[in-house]
């Protein structure tokens, strides 16, 4: 998975507090998407992201979840007040364009909150 | 609403012999599709992927068939080898206005290949 840098790999957190989760995409990507993988279950689209715009936020959560990708540095999802619910492994994805081509993944930020 | 489905958690092979994991999908305006390789603590692997316009694709020992009338996908290694043991993920992706390109993806299915 060399290219998609995500940090940090793994985050603790207690209840209520904030957690940020960095990602980077592979040189000449400019298009984000970040998934939630719960334990036994498969990858679940979150949001997709280009350069200073969120272009689907079909699969964020309503409250506490939020995403951006600022001209200048790595895309940023950020939960806050956090619950035990959001233990997972949350991935991010890049690829040169939107559609029909394949998306390369980061090696994931495994959340755990206490 | 599991649109994507691997139907089988697991399988075990030989090395030596194939391998075939397969995919089913419920909404007819998927497209694109992709199979995936995950080892634990690591991010998916693409392995390889087909459009709607085709109904094969191959790439050395893996090869993906498509039946869009069975709305079925599977994937095929041969031979297996130790080193696929992993879980294969199966994803696809809805075409039309507003397509963003977000994947779809299915359960996933633990690959064991016995030396």
């Amino acid at each position: 998975n060399a290219g998609v840098m995500q940090n940090p790999r793994h985050l603790v957190r207690r209840r209520g507090q904030e957690a940020r989760l960095r990602c980077s995409p592979m040189k000449g990507h400019s298009h984000v998407y970040w998934y939630r993988q719960l334990p036994e279950e498969g990858l679940k689209f979150m949001v997709y992201l280009q350069k200073e715009n969120i272009i689907d936020e079909s699969g964020m959560p309503k409250e506490r979840f939020s995403a951006e990708f600022p001209k200048e540095g790595p895309s940023i999802l950020r939960i806050q007040q956090v619950v035990r619910g959001d233990s997972a492994a949350y991935f991010c994805a890049s690829s040169p364009s939107g559609s029909g081509q394949p998306q390369h993944f980061g090696d994931g930020t495994r959340l755990s909150i206490l | 609403d599991q649109q994507v489905k691997q139907n089988s958690p697991s399988l075990s092979v030989q090395e030596g012999r194939i391998s075939i994991l397969n995919c089913d999908y419920t909404n007819s305006m998927f497209d694109y599709f992709l199979w995936y390789k995950k080892y634990p603590a690591e991010g998916p692997t693409f392995l390889i992927s087909i459009s709607s316009i085709k109904d094969k694709n191959e790439d050395g020992r893996f090869t993906v068939f498509l039946n869009k009338s069975a709305k079925h996908l599977s994937l095929h290694i041969v031979p297996s080898q130790p080193g696929d043991s992993a879980v294969y993920f199966c994803a696809a992706s809805p075409n039309g206005s507003g397509n963003t390109g977000k994947l779809i993806f299915g359960q996933g299915t633990t690959l064991q290949v016995k030396p």
